[in-house]
């Protein structure tokens, strides 16, 4: 069964650095987002992307957060200056159609973060 | 502001047993209310997904009910396995009409099943 598959699984940086974090969505789906999920707490919403720009974004996507589809394959997420806070479980997703219709969200395994 | 509560935040049973967890949602309008089952360490995987109109909806073991009326659902677990132990997150999507918009999740029931 395709999945979506997110590198790097564990990803340690200092403040103030930028990170990039990596995922390739399932082929035929043309919904992309990103979500995170701080250590104990509920999963949430950061963006979502569909024809090569971004749909939604929520009050954490701030001007430090932007995404790309650099090629017909990869969606990243990248972190311009990361602080503490930012340290999370980072989870891409993608669907065959927006969340509006009755179409599963397929998330990857998520990329840990951490922000020292 | 959209919310979702989900109770009992955490719940232990033996084996084999039942169990039934909880939610309710202030989301407005709605459009899909959706359950994923979340392992330690990994990303959340689709149990169900139902629109207003559905009461009921199963996935193996797993059967969710729906009352859009007064917004709340339930997520019923038969003859519980250890593979069940996980976090058990509902999640409701608000009607956009049409496009990639954000779900609201509630925080999860964290499911323990003992042997």
């Amino acid at each position: 069964e395709p999945e979506v598959t997110q590198t790097p699984s564990h990803q340690v940086t200092q403040m103030g650095q930028e990170v990039i974090l990596r995922c390739v969505p399932i082929s035929n789906h043309l919904y992309f987002y990103w979500y995170r999920q701080i250590l104990g707490q509920k999963v949430e919403f950061l963006v979502s992307f569909y024809n090569n720009e971004i749909s939604e974004k929520s009050e954490i996507f701030d001007d430090q957060f932007s995404v790309e589809r650099p090629d017909g394959s990869n969606f990243t997420l990248k972190i311009r200056s990361t602080k503490l806070e930012d340290s999370a479980m980072y989870f891409c997703a993608s669907s065959e159609s927006g969340s509006s219709y009755n179409s599963p969200l397929h998330f990857g395994n998520g990329t840990r973060l951490t922000v020292t | 502001k959209n919310q979702v509560e989900q109770s009992p935040q955490s719940l232990i049973i033996l084996e084999g047993k039942n169990c039934t967890l909880q939610c309710n949602y202030t989301v407005s309008p709605f459009s899909n209310l959706r359950w994923y089952k979340q392992d330690t360490g990994r990303g959340p995987v689709s149990l169900t997904i139902m629109t207003f109109s559905e009461n009921t909806k199963s996935n193996g073991r797993y059967t969710a009910t729906l009352d859009a009326d007064t917004k709340q659902s339930s997520l019923h677990i038969t003859a519980s396995q250890l593979s069940d132990s996980a976090s058990y997150i509902c999640v409701v999507s608000p009607y956009s009409g049409g496009g990639a918009d954000g779900l609201t999740f509630g925080k999860g029931t964290h499911l323990i099943i003992q042997p």
